[in-house]
């Protein structure tokens, strides 16, 4: 079955450190995607990042990257020198491909809450 | 352009009321998802619009919930009999396609629903 693991339910840094978000998936299916979400105090979800499960190159975007491994099933997060303003839960989520038929709704982990301390 | 747009923000109904949600979707995206979320959970999936096709409702938790789209614009969710369970957030998200395409789900603001 389908299913997101966030097993840090709660982390505190403060500002300027660096922080690793967890995330581990299962999946039947071969071809698959990989999500990460930002919800702010304000509620709204916004979107991070995707990758295809076929392209395990790591990604980075500013203080944002993403560590993809198959071998471990692992999509890790990571938030260079971080700034107050990145207090939120941030959420993985899977969509699988063919397996899910057009359905490609997303599987959602209970997400981590991260709070940055001035 | 314009996000994905819900209404009303927020909504606080009696136990045994009917509630109708709004979503509005980006234009142009042709598939639409609404998603549950309870209070500390992450989201689960209720129901899945693609185009003119029928819906997917296999996430709908009882036959109190209901959604309805029209052609690829406006989607209503209701929820009949409301129940304090029934007590989160509902969020719609969009995708320009649904499979065999996975495209980015981009998400409304939801719908804070309490039930006294």
């Amino acid at each position: 079955a389908q299913k997101v693991t966030q097993a840090q339910t709660e982390i505190s840094v403060v500002e300027k450190e660096d922080v690793t978000l967890d995330c581990v998936y299962e999946t039947r299916d071969t071809t698959y995607y990989l999500f990460w979400y930002k919800q702010p105090p304000s509620g709204e979800l916004v979107f991070l990042i995707r990758r295809n499960s076929f392209d395990e190159q790591n990604e980075i975007s500013g203080r944002y990257s993403w560590n993809f491994q198959k071998s471990t099933s692992s999509f890790n997060f990571t938030i260079t020198a971080s700034q107050v303003v990145d207090s939120a839960v941030y959420f993985c989520a899977l969509s699988e491909g063919p397996r899910a038929g057009n359905n490609r709704k997303l599987i959602w982990g209970l997400g981590t809450s991260l709070a940055v301390n001035p | 352009g314009a996000g994905v747009s819900q209404s009303p923000s927020n909504k606080v109904t009696e136990k045994g009321k009917d509630v109708e949600l709004r979503c509005d979707p980006i234009s142009g995206h042709t598939a639409l998802y609404w998603y549950r979320q309870r209070l500390g959970q992450g989201l689960e999936f209720l129901i899945y619009f693609q185009g003119n096709s029928a819906p997917d409702k296999s996430g709908l938790p009882s036959d109190r919930f209901s959604a309805e789209r029209t052609g690829e614009s406006v989607s209503t969710l209701t929820i009949q009999r409301t129940q304090q369970e029934d007590s989160a957030v509902y969020l719609c998200a969009s995708s320009l396609r649904g499979g065999p395409r996975t495209d980015t789900q981009y998400f409304g603001p939801g719908t804070r629903l309490t039930v006294l």
